[in-house]
């Protein structure tokens, strides 16, 4: 079944240092997809990054980075130069089976509290 | 506004009674999704839609519970006698879902709708 681990409940860390969050993933599928959102206080969520499970590059989206690690089965997010801004929730998601005709739901974890440090 | 849309926005209601929300997705977004917050947790599936067809129902979700997307278009998520433990944020979200396009999109998040059962 799938499954997503996000062991860091809560993270502080001091402004334009870069940032690691931890995901692992569990799935039996060899197709799947990988997300990151943020979620602000505010509430809306935000999406941030995709990674397909047979992406032969770790994907890139200006400050966000997704270190795709397919035999550990992780998708830890990188977040560079960190921002006062970027203190929000952050939820890795899964999806399996990401053909069009496969019906697979997103499943998320449950969320790591970043705070920026000024 | 071209973005997910959900009413309302909150909703106060006595335990015992019915409700429905109403999720507007991105107009072609063929996939649509339900989820459940509550305070501090990850988003928490319930539902999705692939056009009018419900594809997958979450176990987690009661008989109480029922949603609907006639004509691939909105979608209305109802709950029946309403309960305490119903209090969460419902968040609603679409994707599209094209034949030949690279694998997996995200899916975008609307504001969602809070809901206090009192």
């Amino acid at each position: 079944a799938q499954k997503i681990t996000q062991t860091q409940p809560g993270m502080f860390v001091q402004e334009k240092e870069a940032v690691t969050l931890d995901c692992t993933y569990d799935t039996s599928d060899q197709s799947y997809g990988l997300f990151w959102y943020k979620q602000p206080s505010s509430g809306e969520m935000i999406f941030l990054i995709y990674q397909g499970s047979y992406d032969e590059q770790n994907a890139t989206e200006g400050r966000y980075s997704l270190n795709f690690q397919k035999a550990r089965k992780s998708a830890n997010l990188v977040i560079s130069a960190s921002q006062l801004g970027d203190s929000a929730m952050y939820f890795c998601a899964m999806r399996e089976g990401v053909g069009y005709s496969s019906a697979s739901k997103i499943i998320f974890g449950s969320g790591t509290r970043l705070s920026i440090r000024p | 506004d071209t973005g997910v849309s959900q009413n309302p926005r909150h909703k106060i209601t006595k335990r015992g009674q019915n409700v429905t929300f109403r999720c507007d997705p991105i107009s072609e977004h063929n996939r649509l999704y339900w989820y459940r917050q509550t305070l501090g947790q990850g988003p928490e599936f319930l539902t999705y839609f692939q056009n009018e067809a419900q594809l997958e129902k979450s176990r987690l979700l009661s008989d109480r519970f029922s949603a609907e997307r006639p004509k691939g278009s909105f979608s209305t998520l109802e709950i029946q006698r309403t309960e305490q433990g119903d209090s969460a944020m419902y968040l609603c979200a679409s994707s599209l879902r094209r034949v030949g396009a690279p694998m997996g999109t995200e899916a975008f998040f609307g504001q969602g709708t809070r809901l206090t059962v009192v």
